[in-house]
């Protein structure tokens, strides 16, 4: 089973910073990771798909790079909205994996 | 309007039984993968299974594995979940979640909530 580890777990934010948050995988999994962010009290929301591809209504200062076994979620420009977990997903091997989370507060 | 509803969550004992359902509108259900997606009280998301278009491939996490079983009728538009022999840990809100191809889940329903207590 691939392991996705996040970091950080938890991070408090002040609006307009940008934030960063990783996915590391336990072996190569190419492009087959995906971003998802979990407001709460609702379900999950589709941010990015294959590490770096835009999703349709996705607000543009949500962006994703690399491949292999690191990855990374970029917030440009974080507003009060995002308050949210967001959450990794591997889909290159079964079982599919998801990351532990990482939880942005704001200030 | 894209719409993805569970159904059949409650209260079950451990070594019981429950059938979840997941009734889906608004898109061509046999064009999609779906997934079952699972998530405890206060934790992350944890993958359970999925089951591709025609029903004809499907797959578990090693957690559910024997004791799970996905299906789908794809006349009526729904997708199931047939868990048996639950145990304690296996109390969550359960999503069921479509899939284009059993990658990423582009939608998502509310989720039925599963308690597994004597």
């Amino acid at each position: 089973e691939i392991v996705l580890t996040q970091s950080p777990d938890f991070q408090s934010v002040t609006p307009k910073e940008k934030v960063t948050i990783t996915c590391r995988a336990s072996q190569s999994i190419g492009s087959s990771l995906h971003w998802y962010q979990q407001k709460p009290d609702q379900s999950p929301k589709l941010l990015i798909k294959y590490a770096s591809q835009s999703i349709s209504g996705v607000p543009s200062r949500f962006s994703g790079s690399g491949s292999g076994t690191d990855f990374t979620l970029t917030i440009n420009s974080l507003e009060a909205e995002d308050a949210a977990a967001y959450y990794c997903h591997q889909s290159s091997s079964l079982p599919q994996t998801f990351g532990q989370g990482t939880k942005l507060e704001i200030k | 309007e894209v719409q993805l509803v569970e159904s059949g969550g409650g209260v079950v004992q451990p070594g019981g039984s429950l059938r979840l359902s997941c009734a889906a509108s608004g898109f061509t259900f046999d064009d999609y993968a779906m997934h079952w997606v699972r998530q405890a009280p206060g934790k992350g998301l944890e993958w359970v299974s999925l089951i591709s278009g025609d029903g004809g491939s499907t797959y578990y996490a090693d957690s559910v594995k024997g004791r799970f079983t996905i299906s789908r009728d794809n006349s009526k538009n729904s997708l199931y979940l047939q868990m048996n022999s639950l145990r304690t840990e296996d109390t969550a809100l359960y999503y069921c979640a479509k899939g284009p191809d059993g990658d990423y889940a582009i939608m998502w329903g509310q989720g039925t909530l599963v308690t597994v207590s004597s």
